[in-house]
């Protein structure tokens, strides 16, 4: 059955610091990749997104992804971290059903 | 502009009690969904809808249904609530017929069943 995997539930990070979200799926099919993020007491807003083309996607804020075909892999990245970017994060995969499924979410606290 | 709306946005309830939640679209979306997001298991699929009069069963769908009679709404129904259904609900909706489809999500749904 098709699964994303997010690897880190629960990230702290001081301002500044850089981020990786590590973030796997298990589809041998052709794939639309997502990011989302809630921020705490809101819903679910899109981050970034991939399609086709070049695999180094990005995003609002600041964000970035990248997609290794070969891994099937899609990690999110910021270089520097804000403590307006506490929230938590979501992987999802879309395949060709228009179905999304989702990473369990990893939930990322920026300590000012 | 257009939005995706739930009702209510909170909602306390007994067990046993049916329970429906509201989900609007004004995106003209064919593409309607209901999830449930918990701690430690992220958001999961509860049922789905291609469109009108369509309805398919996602990943947690036991204990609920839904029904499409027309293009922008998908309420969802707790036929007999549980306790382990307290939660929140997520609508979402994505257009049809693209390569790709970002899903739209509603503000969400707090459900508790005491």
């Amino acid at each position: 059955a098709q699964s994303v995997s997010q690897h880190n539930h629960h990230v702290i990070l001081s301002e500044a610091a850089s981020l990786e979200l590590g973030c796997n799926y298990s589809y041998g099919g052709t794939v639309n990749l997502f990011w989302y993020v809630q921020y705490p007491g809101q819903h679910l807003q899109l981050l970034l997104k991939y399609f086709s083309g070049d695999p180094l996607v990005k995003g609002i804020k600041g964000f970035e992804a990248e997609f290794i075909k070969s891994k099937f892999s899609f990690n999110l990245r910021k270089p520097s971290v804000q403590w307006s970017d506490t929230a938590e994060y979501f992987c999802a995969v879309e395949n060709r059903d228009d179905k999304i499924i989702f990473g369990k979410g990893t939930r990322l606290h920026i300590l000012p | 502009d257009a939005e995706i709306t739930q009702s209510p946005r909170h909602k306390i309830t007994e067990t046993g009690r049916q329970v429906t939640l509201a989900c609007h679209q004004t995106w003209n979306h064919n593409n309607m969904f209901w999830y449930r997001q918990d701690l430690g298991h992220g958001l999961r699929l509860i049922h789905y809808s291609y469109g009108v009069q369509d309805t398919n069963k996602g990943e947690v769908s036991d204990g609920y249904s839904v029904s499409r009679s027309n293009t922008e709404d998908l309420p969802l129904t707790l036929e007999s609530a549980a306790s382990s259904q307290t939660s929140v609900y997520f609508c979402a909706s994505s257009d049809s017929g693209r390569e790709f489809n970002e899903q739209f999500f509603g503000p969400g749904t707090r459900l508790t069943v005491l």
